[in-house]
């Protein structure tokens, strides 16, 4: 149960788009399509904004994109807003009954 | 209005045992699998444990494997987390977090509480 891999920081200006990686192994990312995007804000509670690998929530600006190539998942964040600064975890199944989140990244908005 | 609210945290010392509650409203938890979030202060997110909708199945992170029992009583619309033989290192902020729509075999964690913060230390 080793936590999957993600940047520990990113950054971007208003308007731009980046990408957070989260890369896992073929028992958990590569493995299934279960791969899930929470954001965390300082203080507050994580909210889910990608679930199986590319959907999103109601309510979730299409700004948030999810994908996945083999045992790396990526979140992309399109025309960057300052309140898109915040946490970013990913998430993945990883069998019997298992969950594994990933380290997180710092998103800055420059 | 989907609500999850825990309790239960506070100073405990080392091989003390705590019992966190999460009360849920706006929904019945017997629809859904349940399960326990952790974050250590400034850290980031760790699964603890998970129950299926009507208690079939459970699970734990290695972490925690034979200290804690994860529990519901779906009567009371609440989820449970017994805590024993505590650690340092199980001090965090504990997140009660429930799963998507049972019918749509959901993997991920749709609906959070606000947490509630356990401090091991003697």
């Amino acid at each position: 149960q080793s936590a999957l891999t993600q940047p520990r920081s990113v950054s971007g200006s208003p308007g731009q788009s980046v990408t957070i990686s989260c890369t896992g192994t073929s028992s958990d990312v590569g493995g299934y399509n279960y791969v899930s995007w929470y954001q965390q804000h300082p203080g507050k509670a994580p909210k889910l904004m990608i679930y199986d690998v590319s959907k999103r929530p109601s309510g979730v600006p299409d700004r948030f994109s999810g994908s996945k190539s083999g045992n790396t998942a990526s979140l992309t964040i399109s025309g960057l807003q300052a309140e898109d600064e915040a946490d970013y975890y990913c998430c993945s199944y990883a069998g019997s009954y298992f969950w594994v989140f990933g380290g997180g990244t710092k998103l800055t908005v420059l | 209005e989907v609500q999850l609210v825990e309790s239960g945290g506070g100073l405990v010392q080392p091989g003390r045992s705590l019992r966190l509650s999460c009360a849920a409203s706006g929904f019945s938890v017997d629809d859904y699998a349940m399960h326990w979030v952790r974050q250590a202060p400034g850290k980031g997110l760790e699964w603890v444990s998970g129950i299926t909708w009507n208690s079939g199945s459970t699970a734990y992170a290695d972490s925690v494997k034979g200290r804690f029992t994860i529990s519901r009583d779906n009567a009371k619309n609440s989820l449970y987390l017994q805590m024993n033989s505590l650690r340092a290192e199980d001090t965090a902020f504990y997140y009660c977090t429930k799963m998507g729509p049972r019918g749509y075999n959901p993997h991920y964690f749709d609906y959070w509480g606000q947490g509630t913060l356990v401090i091991v230390s003697s």
